[in-house]
């Protein structure tokens, strides 16, 4: 089983759409997750840090499930600049962590005219 | 945002010749890492380096590896003899804060293109 499972879609979908991202994580105990944004041949970006309680920045909504093991990502009222990859990331827990990240591959998103 | 810078930006080699990518990473930093993406896949870890040795690496970074700090600013990744599935993008990247580890996200450089021939 991948350690970060997303969709790779690719999602189509039309402006002021609303999208869901979905992202399952095989080790129960990871530690921190977040959602970092791709463009074609660019650096991950970070988006936001996803906590247990659920986090908002404006348009975007990310929500953590542990018992699920399920990381979501919502984007309301989609924009054309908001076409890229979304990435779902990780980090794993333990004594021997040094911090590195753990990638999903991806879910590409195109928002359309 | 901090900025993590990485030179050169695109590389072409031919196989089995030796390259040196470069980063220069946030400053006063002690946490570095490598990760590499070929085309079309996912991000993967290579490498982390803490107080100038590796104190993690991926089943990716075999004996070809090696990463150095050779001033108080640059952080290099070398590969010794490369190989055609060496082609991807390298990405350095920084924790967000200087003392960062684990929980703490990361600024990635804007990566350096390598292409093996």
């Amino acid at each position: 089983r991948k350690e970060v499972e997303q969709d790779p879609g690719p999602f189509n979908v039309p402006e002021g759409a609303t999208v869901a991202f979905n992202c399952t994580y095989s080790n129960s105990a990871s530690q921190s997750f977040f959602w970092y944004r791709q463009d074609c041949r660019k650096e991950p970006k970070l988006l936001m840090s996803v906590y247990s309680s659920g986090n908002e920045d404006g348009r975007f909504t990310a929500q953590l499930n542990r018992a699920s093991q399920y990381i979501s990502l919502l984007i309301r009222d989609s924009k054309l600049s908001d076409s890229a990859t979304y990435l779902c990331v990780v980090t794993p827990h333990g004594s021997s962590n040094t911090g590195k990240l753990i990638f999903g591959q991806g879910t590409t998103l195109q928002v359309k005219p | 945002e901090p900025e993590v810078t990485q030179t050169p930006s695109h590389q072409v080699t031919q196989m089995g010749q030796e390259v040196i990518l470069r980063c220069v990473p946030i400053s006063n930093h002690l946490y570095f890492y490598w990760y590499r993406q070929i085309l079309g896949q996912k991000v993967e870890f290579l490498v982390s380096f803490y107080n100038n040795e590796i104190s993690e690496k991926s089943e990716i970074f075999d004996d070809q590896f090696s990463v150095e700090r050779p001033d108080g600013s640059n952080f290099t990744l070398k590969i010794r003899s490369t190989k055609l599935e060496d082609s991807a993008m390298y990405f350095c990247a920084s924790p967000r804060t200087s003392g960062g580890r684990q929980q703490e996200t990361q600024y990635f450089g804007p990566g350096t293109r390598l292409l093996v021939l």
